[in-house]
């Protein structure tokens, strides 16, 4: 069965201090990899995807990349407003379903 | 630019009572999806459509049914609400093409009393 485990369940940052979130996964055959942003009280926005190992895409201060076992979130000088519940999602073999991680909810402080 | 729309946002239910959770999409996609997430936890898959008039359940679809008679609406019903149906409930949907992702609306957030 499909498995996605996010680490850390929680993060606290403080302005500037870069970190990486993780996000790995157990499928039997990796068919991309999508990471959301979710703000409290808000459904999940759409961040990136990620096809195959090695591809990296960035925006702003995000930057994501891929290996054939996880997914990284790399954080650059996060700022307050980077605060938020980071989600990644695998899909299932036909792509009807996807399998949802728990999550990071990360806390940069001023 | 409504995209995923749901309604209501907020409900508080009383034990053995029943009621519709609507979702609407104004983007034309096929895909549509329901989801419920606990604290704490990820989203899981109650139901998902890949089309009008197709259903099939997800990873905890017992306690609840859909339908997908347009391809606009996909309305999810609570039949004897329990109290392990409390959650935050949020539909989504998706466009053709296994690079599209999920657009999600704000949720409807449940409690069973």
């Amino acid at each position: 069965e499909d498995q996605v485990t996010q680490s850390p369940e929680a993060l606290r940052l403080q302005e500037g201090e870069s970190s990486s979130l993780n996000c790995s996964y157990t499928v039997s055959g990796l068919r991309g990899l999508f990471w959301y942003r979710q703000d409290p009280g808000k459904g999940p926005e759409f961040l990136f995807t990620l096809y195959s190992a090695g591809e990296e895409k960035e925006k702003e201060r995000l930057k994501a990349t891929l290996t054939k076992k996880e997914s990284f979130l790399h954080i650059t000088a996060p700022k307050p407003e980077d605060s938020a519940t980071y989600l990644c999602a695998v899909p299932g073999n036909n792509f009807n379903k996807f399998y949802f991680g728990s999550g990071t909810k990360l806390n940069v402080k001023p | 630019n409504a995209g995923v729309t749901q309604t209501p946002k907020f409900r508080i239910l009383k034990i053995g009572q029943s009621m519709t959770l609507q979702c609407a999409q104004d983007m034309n996609h096929n895909y549509m999806y329901w989801y419920r997430q606990d604290p704490g936890m990820g989203l899981k898959l109650i139901y998902y459509s890949v089309g009008a008039g197709i259903t099939d359940k997800g990873e905890v679809p017992n306690g609840y049914n859909v339908s997908r008679s347009t391809t606009e609406d996909f309305p999810l019903r609570l039949e004897l609400a329990a109290p392990s149906q409390t959650s935050v409930y949020f539909c989504a949907s998706r466009g053709q093409g296994d690079n599209q992702p999920q657009h999600f609306g704000d949720g409807t957030r449940l409690s069973i009393l």
